[in-house]
């Protein structure tokens, strides 16, 4: 049972460059999320899907698009990276009616 | 709507005195309240969570939290600081009764000296 996995680790992106950042989790749950964290700002949600084929904006969606590919991945695009976007990314699963999420060990970004 | 406050970025304890990580939060609903740890190059994990009914709360690792409604405080405390506690400490709560969303505070990093 590898619970959530993430990749990449790590990336390095140039300005204006895209990429996708891709979650998995093997544990059935019908939730997930993709947050990002800041230093001093905590975690913040960008999108979250509730289950397979629906997904829902979050505080700070701009800049990101996602796709809920299937109950077990949850990938999260951007576009046209910007300087603004490094920062470390998590994605996080949850059954529901348990109020108890797991999360990937992250990946750290960097937009040069 | 819901948001959570944690007060002192950082918190240093000598090893084997008590550890007070502090939360309040705000919330037109009865709130749902979490504490989840993170230790470096982690990601998160529960270490406990408020839902409903006893108002202490026990989590792993020793850790305990109150809920108290008066004070809209959810701190949370373990008796005697372990080296291995050093780690990050986030306090959320659930968005509202109808959904599965949270609102994460902003961290407080927690450091055991020797």
């Amino acid at each position: 049972n590898a619970g959530v996995t993430q990749t990449p680790k790590f990336q390095v992106l140039k300005t204006g460059q895209s990429m996708t950042l891709q979650c998995a989790q093997d544990m059935n749950h019908n939730s997930m999320y993709w947050y990002r964290q800041d230093p001093g700002m905590g975690l913040r949600l960008i999108y979250y899907s509730a289950s397979e084929g629906t997904t829902d904006k979050g505080e700070v969606p701009n800049g990101y698009n996602v796709s809920r590919l299937n109950k077990r991945e949850f990938s999260l695009r951007l576009e046209s990276a910007a300087p603004s976007q490094t920062s470390v990314y998590f994605c996080a699963s949850l059954l529901g009616g348990t109020d108890t999420q797991y999360f990937g060990p992250g990946t750290r970004l960097t937009v040069l | 709507a819901q948001s959570v406050t944690q007060l002192g970025s950082h918190v240093s304890v000598s090893e084997g005195a008590l550890v007070l990580l502090r939360c309040n939060y705000s919330s037109s609903v009865p709130p749902y309240l979490f504490w989840y740890v993170q230790y470096p190059n982690q990601g998160l994990q529960l270490l406990l969570k408020y839902t409903t009914g006893a108002t202490l709360v026990k989590g792993i690792n020793g850790f305990e939290a109150e809920f108290k409604k008066s004070e809209t405080s959810f701190h949370l405390t373990k008796p005697s600081a372990h080296m291995s506690d050093a780690a990050e400490y986030f306090c959320a709560v659930r968005r509202g009764s109808g959904t599965y969303k949270y609102i994460f505070g902003t961290g407080t990093r927690l450091k055991v000296l020797a």
